[in-house]
Parts: structure tokens; sequence; C-alpha cells
């Protein structure tokens, strides 16, 4: 079974564009975390958000609680930002579950 | 920036053979967690610790694991009798009060 649920897979786009990421999610949570994963495999936390929306830089991440559903945005899109995003909830106690996360490419 | 310090970044070993993978926390934050991401697939929660004993944990973290705060700045999994399937990318993972903080992770290889 899959508490997360992230798409697109993959995702390719031209440097600029506005990109957005979907999280849904099927448990009731504490909060949801946006991470960034580069290609040598680190993890960085992006966000934590419990509700409404939270905005860093060219990054944006919402949140629909009734809906159970994120969205990542990320605007003016550059090649820096290719890695894959990872979508996790915490949902009571300290477990997270994680997406499959969605691996983003931004071509010159 | 503080930053959470995994050790060794890459560790092969035998199978069957014990091994110790070592994570310094930043040292103010209080929750501390362990994760693994076979190849290709998604990362998956293992475990967290608090207050010197383990809060949650999940199915895959079995009777071979175990997770030890051994001087109040070291944090290490222990798995014991590795198998093959427990090659994999090991990371490490504190927070204070939400904010969480990822070290770069360990590849396990086991052979």
């Amino acid at each position: 079974k899959n508490e997360v649920e992230q798409s697109p897979q993959n995702l390719t786009a031209q440097e600029g564009e506005f990109i957005t990421i979907n999280c849904s999610y099927s448990v009731g949570i504490s909060a949801l975390h946006w991470l960034q994963q580069h290609p040598g495999g680190g993890i960085v936390s992006l966000f934590m958000l419990s509700s409404g929306k939270k905005k860093h830089g060219r990054l944006i991440a919402t949140i629909n609680i009734q809906e159970k559903h994120s969205s990542l945005h990320i605007t003016a899109s550059h090649p820096r930002d290719s890695a894959v995003y990872i979508c996790a909830v915490t949902s009571g106690g300290n477990q997270f579950y994680f997406g499959t996360g969605t691996s983003l490419t931004v071509i010159p | 920036e503080p930053e959470v310090t995994q050790t060794p970044s890459h560790q092969v070993t035998q199978m069957g053979q014990e091994v110790i993978l070592r994570c310094v926390p930043i040292s103010n934050h209080l929750y501390f967690y362990w994760y693994r991401q076979i190849l290709g697939q998604k990362v998956e929660f293992l475990v967290s610790f608090y207050n010197n004993e383990i809060s949650e944990k999940s199915e895959i973290f079995d009777d071979q694991f175990s997770v030890e705060r051994p001087d109040g700045s070291n944090f290490t999994l222990k798995i014991r009798s590795t198998k093959l399937e427990d090659s994999a990318m090991y990371f490490c993972a504190s927070s204070l009060q939400g904010g969480y903080t990822f070290g770069s992770g360990t590849r396990l290889t086991v052979v």
C-alpha cells in the first residue's frame, strides 16, 4: 500500500518554465515534508508544512488538508533544480511515509 | 550551517558480518532517525529515537537492527548478520521541533 502518491514520476522542463509536482496522501498527518535528493544521493529538507502555503526563493509549497493534497511549485526553473523531489508525511508519532519521488530534469 | 555527519560514506561488507553505521546529529537536536533507500526504490523509515529510547520503528526494523546513542553525540545503527538485501543507502537525520536535517548517507554494499 502507498500512503503517499506523487505525480508525475518523471518530468522534463525547459529552463524558465513553471513546474508543479503533486502529492496525495491517504493517512492522517501531523505534517507534510518536501525533500530534494541530488544525484549524489544527499537529501535536503525543503519544506515542512501542516497548513496553507510556504515560500522559499523560487520554491512554493501548498497543502490542502481537506483534500489531502500538496503541491510543490518551482518558478523560473533552472538546470540546477534538476533533482528528485520527494513528498513525505509524518502521521502521529515520528514515523515517516515517503512518496516514490519525482525526477525533475531542467534542460538549458 | 550545522550538519549531520555520517561515516563511513561507503562500506562494503561480507554477508553475515555485522556493521555499525555512525551518525553525529546536530548538537541541540533531540530526535534522531534512520532511513534506508534501496537502489531505485523509495526512501523507507527505519526507526526514530528520543530521550535515549526508540520512539517508533517500522516493520523493517527487526531484531537484526539496533540503535544506540553511546556517548551523547554519536547515534549508531548496528546491522547484525548482514544479508545481500541489506545493501542500500542509509540516511541519518535529526530534528529539534520539526525542522529535519539529513546526513549525506552511508552506502552499504553487502557482498
